[in-house]
This record gives C-alpha cells, structure tokens and sequence, in this order.
C-alpha cells in the first residue's frame, strides 16, 4: 500500500535562511512524487512533481526537491527562505496504475522575521 | 473557464441527517477524487474516480459514498452524519496520463472547500 510520512510537523526557520523538508514514502514500485502548498485560507498549489528522469526536480518559487529512491525520500528544499514562504506543504505520492493519490499528514512552516 | 466547482461552502448538520456535496469539473479531467482535511491528518483520501461508471475506495471511506455518472460531476454523499465527520472537504479533478493499463494523474485541481459541522 501506499503511504507518505512527513517527520516534521512544524519548522520554524529565519528569512533567508535555507529550508529542507523531509518526506519519506512507501510504494512498491517507482513511485509518483508531488509537493502541494497550501497557504492560510487558500486551495493547494502544485510545486513540483517527480515521475522519472532526473532526480532532481526543479519547482515554481525557486523550490527543488531530490528523489532518493534508496531512502525512499522526497525532500523538498530551497535555498533562502522568504516571509511568503510561511504555508503548510504536504508531499504525496501517486499511484501508477491507478492514479490514486495519496498525501502526507503535512509540514507547518513558520518563518522569522 | 469554472475549473473545479464544489457546493456548499458552509453546512451544519445533526447527528443521523444525511447530505450531498456537489463536485463538478469543467476540464474534462477522467480523475476525481474527494477528501477530508483534518488538523495534523493532513488530507485523507475518501474516494476516488478514474472515469464515468468507476470508483474506489481511499483512505478513509467509511460513512461515505460516491457515485460518477458523468464525467463532470462527483458528488460525495454523506448517509447518516456522525460528529467525527466534522472537517474540510476538498473535490480535487486531475487529467490522467498513461491510460492505457492505467494512469497517473498530473496535477490536482482543486475545489474551494467545504466546511462541515455535524453537531
């Protein structure tokens, strides 16, 4: 069965500062990876996806993240962190066959001034 | 170009009514799903559809039941409301690539939610 576990439940970083958010996955073949964001009061927007090809997917807003298939992980990072970052940000991972998708319990960023 | 339509935006129901939340995609998107976002749950998985005539279970499709009778609309019907289905309800629609034998979806559209009390 599928599965996604963000570790973090909340992150607090400076502005400016650099960002990493983990995600680990659990899939029995090569999985589908996507990072949503959703800001206070807001739908969630699509950040980047990962189906093959290279492992490091660049995404809107200046974010990346790097498939480790031997870690089974997804972590999304980007290098300087602004105030309009603050959001919550949730990994999933999607079904080949049946495009099932399914997301992570999610990670609350708060960012310092 | 409406995207992703869900209806109501706000609903209060008692213990034991039963209601319909309205889905409807313009995109002609195959994949439609609904689910439920909870504090520290994260967004849980209700139900799914790949197209017309098709549909699955997801994570937590206890006390829920969907239909798609078209390719546009995916209502989520609720049978008899329990206080643990208070949350926020999110339709979310997606083409699907790879049909053939199956397929992913590429990225999510997005209703603007349902907020749902059950007192």
């Amino acid at each position: 069965a599928q599965s996604v576990t963000q570790p973090d439940i909340h992150i607090t970083v400076s502005e400016g500062a650099s960002l990493e958010l983990r995600c680990n996955y659990s899939y029995g073949a090569t999985p589908y990876l996507f990072w949503y964001v959703q800001s206070p009061g807001q739908g969630l927007q699509l950040l980047l996806k990962y189906f093959s090809g290279d492992t490091l997917v660049q995404g809107i807003k200046g974010f990346e993240a790097e498939f480790k298939r031997s870690q089974s992980s997804f972590n999304l990072r980007k290098p300087s962190v602004h105030w309009s970052d603050a959001a919550e940000y949730f990994c999933a991972v999607g079904n080949r066959n049946t495009g099932k998708l399914i997301f992570g319990q999610g990670t609350t960023l708060q960012v310092k001034p | 170009n409406a995207g992703v339509t869900q209806t109501p935006k706000f609903q209060v129901l008692k213990t034991g009514q039963s209601m319909t939340l309205q889905c409807a995609q313009d995109m002609n998107h195959e994949y439609m799903s609904w689910y439920r976002q909870d504090p520290g749950m994260g967004l849980r998985l209700i139900h799914y559809s790949v197209g017309a005539g098709i549909t699955d279970q997801g994570e937590v499709p206890n006390g829920y039941n969907v239909s798609r009778s078209t390719t546009e609309d995916f209502p989520l019907r609720l049978l008899s409301a329990a206080p643990s289905q208070t949350s926020v309800y999110f339709c979310a629609s997606s083409r699907l690539t790879n049909l053939q034998g199956g397929g992913t979806n590429e990225k999510l559209f997005f209703g603007s939610g349902t907020q749902l009390s059950v007192l």
